[in-house]
């Protein structure tokens, strides 16, 4: 059984759409994250999120937003794509006070916006 | 907020050489140092970690140092092999989460 899964594995639309990214995750932990990979490999936090709180990266657009429908899951919706937001995103666990510990990574999403 | 440098970004060794990646930190408040390592194609995976109350930590051919006083960490790999060859990345945790640096791409020649 894969720890932390995403769909899907790739992801081609044009600009302006509205599209979702699926994070699905069975380790049990409490704290899921969202990072953006760009072109030259910089990895960003973008949200991380456990039931109690959602911490924002304030540089992230108010395009994005992380949906959690349970303590399984978070989803990220992206509105208005623009081509900027061609990118690596992977989604990441870890146990609560997810800061001092271990980050299990997902198999990451390639979005590519024409 | 928390700023990680990481140097080299590019490492190329023979098989068999030591490689070491250096990282700092600007945070006093960052007390886990984690490093991942991530592979064509895959999401990056801890390959060791050390916590602010410890100098150093050894795994088999990985080693990492971390230096509180002067705020830097590094990554020691001994005796590299091909599979070796992949991006590392250092970070700096708080309770908020981890600050990456920007990967060292290592590339190890057979």
């Amino acid at each position: 059984d894969t720890a932390v899964s995403q769909t899907p594995k790739y992801l081609v639309t044009q600009m302006g759409n509205d599209k979702s990214i699926k994070c699905e995750q069975n380790l049990g932990h409490d704290t899921m994250y969202w990072y953006k990979q760009d072109s030259k490999k910089f990895l960003k936090i973008m949200f991380s999120y456990n039931n109690k709180e959602l911490i924002i990266n304030e540089t992230v657009p108010n395009r994005f937003s992380p949906k959690s429908p349970d303590k399984a899951h978070l989803n990220l919706h992206i509105n208005s794509l623009e081509l900027g937001d061609s990118a690596v995103y992977f989604c990441a666990v870890a146990l609560s006070g997810g800061g001092y510990n271990e980050q299990f990574f997902g198999p990451g999403t390639r979005l590519t916006v024409l | 907020g928390e700023n990680v440098e990481q140097h080299p970004s590019t490492l190329s060794v023979q098989e068999g050489d030591s490689a070491v990646i250096k990282c700092t930190y600007s945070d006093s408040a960052s007390n886990y140092f984690p490093w991942y390592k991530q592979e064509l194609g895959k999401g990056p995976q801890l390959i060791i970690d050390i916590r602010s109350n410890v100098g150093e930590k050894k795994d088999q051919r990985i080693a990492v140092t971390l230096n509180k006083t002067a705020k830097h960490f590094s990554l020691h790999i001994t005796e590299t092999q091909p599979e070796d060859s992949a991006v590392y990345f250092c970070a700096a945790s708080s309770r908020l989460g981890p600050t990456f640096g920007r990967g060292t791409s290592l590339i190890v020649h057979p």
